[in-house]
C-alpha cells in the first residue's frame, strides 16, 4: 500500500521568495517519488523524480526536492519564486512491487505567487 | 522527449450518448496505459490500468461497463464513456508507460462536458 500527503492545499508566496511545498509519503516498498506541475486545463508535466541514488534531485524550472527516508518526506523547493510558477503541484509515489507500477497522487497544492 | 497525445482535447455531448477518447504514445511503445479522472480542484484518481492485448484492470468503484477501455496496440488505448450523464463531466487524463524505460508519461487531458 502507498499514499501521499501534501500539507497545505494552498500556498502563497511573494515573487522572489522561497517556495516550499511539503510532501510526505507512505510505502511498503522502496518508493519512486515524483513532483508534477499542472497549469489550468492542461495535463501533468514532470518537474523531477527520485528513483535511486542521490537524494537531492534537481528538476526543471529551478525546482529541487530532497528524499529523506527517515522523515518519509520529499519536499519541493525553489529559492526564488517567479510569477510563472503559479500552478497546481502534485506529489506522487510509485512502487514497482511485483513488476507492477502504480502511481498514487497527493491531493495537490495550489501555489499562488504575489507580485 | 516522449509524447502522449489525447484526442479530443475537449468534447461536449448530450446525456445518454457515448464518447470515445483516444490516448496515443507518439514516439514510444507502451504495453501499459493508465486512465485517470480529475474533478475540479481535486487530485487525479486512477480509474483503470490498460494492458495491451488483455482486459483492463479497474479500480474499486469504477464501473467497467460504463467506462470501456480498449488497448489494441502498443501505441493506442481508448476510453469510451457509455451512456454519459452530467455527473461524468470531468477531466480525463491518460498516461503511458514506456515499454523500454518504464517511465510514465502523461497526456494533456480531455475535458468532457455532458449536457
Amino acid at each position: 500500500a502507498q499514499s501521499v500527503t501534501q500539507l497545505g492545499s494552498h500556498v502563497s508566496v511573494s515573487e522572489g521568495a522561497l517556495v516550499l511545498l511539503r510532501c510526505n509519503y507512505s510505502s511498503s516498498v522502496p518508493p519512486y517519488l515524483f513532483w508534477y506541475v499542472q497549469y489550468p486545463n492542461q495535463g501533468l508535466q514532470l518537474l523531477l523524480k527520485y528513483t535511486t541514488g542521490a537524494t537531492l534531485v534537481k528538476g526543471i524550472n529551478g525546482f529541487e526536492a530532497e528524499f529523506k527516508k527517515s522523515e518519509t518526506s520529499f519536499h519541493l523547493t525553489k529559492p526564488s519564486a517567479h510569477m510563472s510558477d503559479a500552478a497546481e503541484y502534485f506529489c506522487a509515489v510509485s512502487s514497482r512491487a511485483g513488476g507492477y507500477q502504480k502511481v498514487t497522487f497527493g491531493t495537490g497544492t495550489k501555489l499562488q505567487v504575489i507580485p | 522527449g516522449a509524447v502522449v497525445s489525447q484526442h479530443p482535447s475537449r468534447v461536449i455531448c448530450k446525456s445518454g450518448t457515448s464518447v470515445k477518447i483516444e490516448c496515443r504514445s507518439l514516439d514510444f511503445q507502451a504495453t501499459t496505459m493508465f486512465w485517470y479522472r480529475q474533478f475540479p480542484k481535486q487530485s487525479l484518481m486512477l480509474m483503470a490500468t490498460s494492458n495491451e492485448g488483455s482486459k483492463a484492470t479497474y479500480e474499486q468503484g469504477v464501473e467497467k461497463d460504463k467506462f470501456l477501455i480498449n488497448h489494441a496496440s502498443l501505441t493506442l488505448s481508448t476510453l469510451t464513456v457509455t451512456s454519459a450523464h452530467p455527473e461524468d463531466s470531468s477531466f480525463y487524463i491518460c498516461s503511458a508507460r514506456d515499454i523500454s524505460s518504464y517511465e510514465q508519461y502523461f497526456g494533456p487531458g480531455t475535458r468532457l462536458t455532458v449536457t
